[in-house]
């Protein structure tokens, strides 16, 4: 099973929609957790950072659930802006961040 | 806007240059990274240095060698590398490798390196 795994997408959803995607990991240590948002050609942004269930941040919501191992993150009300790749970070020892490949996010007008 | 800088933004190289990447951080961060990405992937750790120490290298060729003259300077010296490499080198820096709030990870905006 690799360390993490993302839906890479693309994940077309038409503005003003609701879009959710899940992030798996391996490492059942993992305490913390991060998305991180990449527009093409660019440097990874800190979206969001998750340190126990969950967290919100305005149209944003992430939700842990260390049963399953899984991440997801909750995009309401998509914006064209939204549009990206969403990359999924569990930690690991030493402050090591595994990246996911990332879900591709396509808003559509 | 990105607190972390990083120099040049793009280079080209041939295989027998040796050129250096700068990155520099002004948040009084403690821990800094080097990361890889090719295209369509993600990025791929490379080293760690943590208080100027290396705290990991993920068994990085030797043509790679980083150094962190001070706590807001890490530099990546680049020599005699493959036309393989040719990526996206990205700096990023955190507080401190551990405590909650330490391990927000911050990015430049990378060097997008081509060699030739």
């Amino acid at each position: 099973r690799k360390e993490v795994e993302q839906d890479p997408g693309p994940f077309n959803v038409p503005e003003g929609a609701t879009v959710a995607f899940n992030c798996t990991y391996s490492n059942s240590a993992s305490q913390s957790f991060f998305w991180y948002r990449q527009d093409c050609r660019k440097e990874p942004k800190l979206l969001m950072s998750v340190y126990s269930s969950g967290n919100e941040d305005g149209r944003f919501t992430a939700q842990l659930n260390r049963a399953s191992q899984y991440i997801s993150l909750l995009i309401r009300d998509s914006k064209l802006s939204d549009s990206a790749t969403y990359l999924c970070a569990p930690r690991g020892g030493n402050n090591r961040l595994a990246f996911g490949k990332g879900n591709q996010v396509v808003v559509i007008p | 806007d990105t607190e972390v800088t990083q120099t040049p933004k793009h280079l080209v190289m041939g295989m027998t240059n040796k050129k250096s990447l700068k990155c520099e951080q002004h948040m009084g961060h403690r821990a800094m990274y080097w990361y890889k990405q090719k295209a369509k992937k993600p990025p791929e750790l490379m080293f760690v240095y943590s208080y100027e120490k290396l705290s990991i290298n993920e068994s990085v060729p030797s043509r790679f060698s980083p150094e962190c003259p001070n706590s807001s300077l890490l530099n990546l010296h680049l020599h005699a590398l493959q036309p393989e490499d040719s990526a996206l080198y990205l700096c990023a820096s955190s507080q401190g490798l551990a405590g909650v709030g330490s391990y927000e990870q911050y990015f430049g905006p990378g060097t997008r390196l081509t060699v030739t």
